[in-house]
């Protein structure tokens, strides 16, 4: 089946520690995303990459890093920098080819920073 | 910078009440999609719309493009408990990305 999966679902950090969430994509998929959705509000753009080797800043990229050495994997860095962690990350792809650019999103993973 | 303002935030209704959504962009659109998503889900593609003053049906729902290309709704007509979710539209502008808005919680009453 082609898909997006992240990991891990549930994900707890003590305040200070670095985090890596994973996403992957089987969909052939040249852009990914990474978002972030706070309780009841909507999807604000963190990073994305259009092609591997290269992504760009979102709207809210302080405290993240991101890497591309992949088609495939997408994974998103959550730095001490941070200053509000604790959210619902969801990893995204779309093909930059078809004319129905539709994201497909991956079921999300939700840290919680104690 | 680009914006997508959605309204209302949420919409409270009785089970077989319609219900309806509404965009506004501050820029012309490329195209609009619309996105569901059910409590503790993800973002579901529902529907995309490119032309202008376009309208199309997916059963009960409706959805509409405006003429300018700058808003859209979404209307459910007899909603169904299998509705609840928050719907969120995000215009599409011509680098492949897409602008959110902040979406619509629709609650159906007990």
């Amino acid at each position: 089946d082609g898909g997006i999966t992240q990991s891990p679902k549930y994900l707890f950090r003590k305040e200070g520690q670095n985090v890596t969430l994973s996403c992957e994509q089987n969909l052939n998929h040249d852009a990914m995303y990474w978002y972030r959705q706070d309780p009841g509000q909507g999807l604000r753009l963190i990073y994305y990459s259009q092609i591997v080797n290269d992504f760009q800043k979102g709207d809210i990229a302080e405290g993240y890093s991101v890497s591309r050495e992949k088609k495939e994997s997408f994974p998103l860095t959550v730095t001490s920098a941070q200053k509000n962690p604790t959210a619902f990350y969801l990893c995204a792809s779309s093909s930059v080819y078809s004319s129905y650019n539709e994201q497909f999103f991956g079921p999300g993973t939700r840290l919680t920073v104690l | 910078g680009q914006q997508v303002m959605q309204i209302p935030q949420y919409q409270h209704v009785q089970e077989g009440e319609d219900f309806t959504t509404y965009c506004n962009s501050s820029t012309t659109l490329s195209n609009i999609q619309w996105y569901k998503q059910r409590p503790g889900g993800h973002p579901v593609f529902l529907i995309q719309l490119v032309k202008s003053g376009e309208v199309k049906k997916q059963k009960r729902l409706t959805f509409q493009f405006g003429e300018a290309k700058k808003n859209s709704s979404l209307h459910i007509t007899a909603t169904q408990t299998t509705d609840v979710g928050t719907y969120f539209c995000a215009g599409g502008d011509s680098n492949y990305q897409l602008i959110w808005g902040a979406g619509t919680k629709l609650i159906i009453k007990p």
